[in-house]
């Protein structure tokens, strides 16, 4: 079974500090995907990893595929309160791990709060 | 915004009963996936739709089904509903192509389905 943990959980800081978030696993993705949900709302893409070490920026937010895939991480420089909400990664199931062809496996996500 | 409308926004069902979820899929995609995010979790996945037929299913029981229409949009049926039931329900659309597999997908806003 493929899973992907998140941490940390639960994230609170103030205005232009930077964080990390990390997600991991021991099964190898084709890709990872970044999403960012609000309360109430869908999540929505914020980016795609598809080659080991690759580096993606997004304005202030650096995302990182790990060498092997199977792991990435998202961090954000000066956090602002904009940035406050639900990050989760996910990455596409494989039927090699019992998996569905095409679904998404989610982490719990990590829970961002940034105070002004 | 994504392209992708869900309805209703919000719903409230009686233990024992069946509810059906509505999903509009982004203009040039033929694929719908669902999606139950308990609160606190990531979404899991319920089970994917392509060229109207049931394309993978994840760990859910069959009174959790659903209709893929000739114009892409789709339908989540649940039976005999339970309080675990209560859930935010996301679907989200991409576009499989069988050589090259799922394009990203895009998320609707949910259905919040409360069951009492």
């Amino acid at each position: 079974t493929q899973l992907l943990e998140q941490s940390p959980q639960f994230l609170s800081i103030q205005e232009g500090e930077n964080l990390t978030v990390y997600c991991n696993s021991s099964s190898v993705f084709s890709s990872l995907q970044w999403y960012r949900q609000e309360p109430g709302e869908g999540p929505v893409l914020l980016v795609t990893v598809v080659t080991g070490g690759e580096v993606k920026k997004l304005k202030r937010l650096t995302f990182q595929f790990g060498d092997a895939r199977k792991d990435s991480s998202l961090h954000i420089t000066a956090a602002q309160p904009g940035d406050t909400g639900l990050y989760l990664c996910a990455g596409r199931g494989s039927m090699n791990y019992g998996g569905s062809q095409g679904n998404l496996i989610f982490g719990k996500g990590t829970k961002l709060s940034v105070k002004p | 915004e994504t392209g992708v409308t869900q309805s209703p926004t919000h719903l409230i069902k009686t233990r024992g009963q069946q509810v059906t979820l509505r999903c509009s899929s982004q203009s040039g995609h033929n694929t719908v996936s669902w999606y139950q995010q308990a609160l606190g979790q990531g979404p899991q996945f319920i089970f994917q739709y392509y060229r109207e037929e049931e394309n993978g299913r994840g760990n859910f029981p069959p009174r959790f089904s659903g209709l893929q229409f000739p114009n892409y949009s789709s339908e989540l049926n649940v039976n005999a509903l339970e309080l675990d039931d209560s859930a935010l329900y996301l679907c989200a659309s991409s576009f499989l192509a069988t050589s090259a597999g799922n394009t990203e997908a895009f998320f609707g806003q949910g259905t919040r389905l409360t069951v009492v």
